[in-house]
């Protein structure tokens, strides 16, 4: 069946440096790609997305390209803030469902 | 336009109980779909519907239940709670017109059941 797998965690940065977040995907067929991220005490916000091979998605300075060759999606930011400290979730969507990987912890310090 | 809404957001339960989680959709989304998150398990699909319809299914045992109304309002059951259906319950609601699940999917805040 269809898996996504994300790095271990949890992830401790400083503010200002580069965030990178791996996720690799097991799929049949074309699924679309997302990364949702959960702030403490809340539900899932889509971060952003990206439908085909190739597709960039982007938003609040987050960017993950779908790549099909590596099936991979990983999440990149290329200055941290304080703010982004949260769980990022990446998944795919096949089956009639989404999966999701594990989930990364992000803590950003000032 | 208001989001996904999901009452109560917390509940007690004992063991052997039943339990109604409610959910409200996005004006205008007829699918709603319902994901359980536990420290352990991580995200796991239940099951979506459309138009009144259970579309898919997770794997799930029969205690896990759900319905969904004309207004595309839904319930979930789980009854003879266990100790391990604690968990914090998501919704999701998206027009359901792919149902593949290409759309974007719109999550309520949660309720978090905690069962003693």
């Amino acid at each position: 069946g269809d898996s996504v797998t994300q790095m271990e965690g949890p992830v401790t940065l400083s503010e200002e440096a580069f965030l990178t977040i791996n996720c690799t995907y097991t799929a049949t067929g074309y699924p679309s790609l997302f990364w949702y991220v959960q702030y403490p005490g809340e539900g899932l916000q889509l971060l952003l997305k990206a439908t085909k091979a190739d597709d960039k998605g982007s938003n609040k300075g987050f960017e993950a390209t779908y790549r099909k060759e590596t099936t991979s999606f990983h999440l990149e930011k290329g200055s941290v803030q304080v703010s982004d400290s949260a769980v990022y979730f990446c998944a795919l969507s096949g089956g009639g469902k989404l999966t999701f990987g594990q989930g990364t912890i992000l803590t950003v310090h000032p | 336009k208001a989001g996904v809404t999901q009452t109560p957001r917390y509940l007690i339960k004992t063991r052997g109980q039943q339990v109604t989680l409610s959910c409200s959709p996005i004006s205008g989304h007829r699918s709603v779909s319902w994901y359980q998150q536990t420290p352990g398990q991580g995200l796991q699909f239940l099951f979506e519907y459309f138009s009144e319809t259970q579309r898919n299914k997770g794997n799930f045992p029969g205690r896990f239940s759900g319905r969904q109304f004309s207004n595309s309002r839904s319930e979930m059951n789980v009854s003879t709670l266990e100790l391990g259906d604690s968990a914090l319950y998501l919704c999701a609601s998206s027009q359901g017109l792919e149902a593949s699940f290409q759309e974007t999917q719109y999550f309520g805040p949660g309720t978090r059941l905690l069962v003693l």
